[in-house]
């Protein structure tokens, strides 16, 4: 079954504790991105990948990294967390490496709670 | 630059009420439009999209949407709302050749029986 799979579901954590929300997609997809999704504001964009080892920041960066070694993966990495980070979070692939002309695969999500 | 906005937060409708939930663009190139919707606990899922083909999109589970350029809109709609329709939709642009997809602020519908 074609799917984006994330791990954790949820997580509760304290400030300052670094953690890794895992992303895998087994559909051979170029194009990989990363959204918090906030009351009010919708799903934005914190990072994207076109490739293997091609990342870029999207519209909120600030306190997260990413890395793309391989295809089929894309963690987001949170290295001290805070309070603001806390909220939930999705994955998402597309088979278009510019990713704008083919829809979005979503995870389920990953909802953070940072204390 | 692209934009969207989905006016509205909440849409309260009748079962059996005509469904429709408002988007508007804003992009300096031909835009590509997408709604999706999201059950609780899950992620989004692609309910249509508009490529430039068809300006009315069909899409699954009875929803449809049309592209009107004159007033920048891709309003989505439902001839008859079922409970299950109960969900939070966005309304999402992108351009071509550009890797950044901008989603609206989400519209929650909510069904009454």
């Amino acid at each position: 079954e074609a799917q984006v799979t994330q791990n954790p579901r949820y997580l509760i954590t304290v400030t300052g504790k670094k953690l890794t929300v895992t992303c895998s997609q087994n559909m051979n997809h170029e194009y990989m991105s990363w959204y918090r999704q906030d009351p009010g504001l919708g799903l934005r964009q914190i990072y994207y990948s076109m490739n293997v080892e091609v990342t870029d920041k999207g519209d909120v960066p600030e306190g997260y990294k990413v890395s793309r070694k391989e295809k089929r993966n894309f963690p987001l990495i949170l290295e001290s967390p805070s309070p603001n980070q806390t909220s939930l979070y999705f994955c998402a692939s597309s088979p278009e490496r510019l990713g704008g002309y083919q829809p979005q695969h979503f995870g389920d999500g990953t909802r953070l709670s940072i204390l | 630059a692209q934009s969207v906005t989905q006016l509205g937060s909440h849409v309260s409708v009748s079962e059996g009420a005509l469904v429709l939930l408002r988007c508007n663009y804003s992009s300096s190139v031909p835009p590509y439009l997408f709604w999706y919707v999201q059950y609780p606990n899950q992620g989004l899922q692609l309910l249509l999209k508009y490529t430039s083909a068809a300006t009315l999109v069909k899409g699954i589970n009875g929803f449809e949407a049309e592209f009107k350029k004159s007033e920048t809109s891709f309003h989505l709609t439902k001839p008859s709302a079922h409970m299950s329709d109960a969900a939070e939709y966005f309304c999402a642009v992108s351009v071509r050749g550009y890797q950044k997809v901008t989603f609206g602020t989400g519209t929650k519908l909510q069904v009454i029986p």
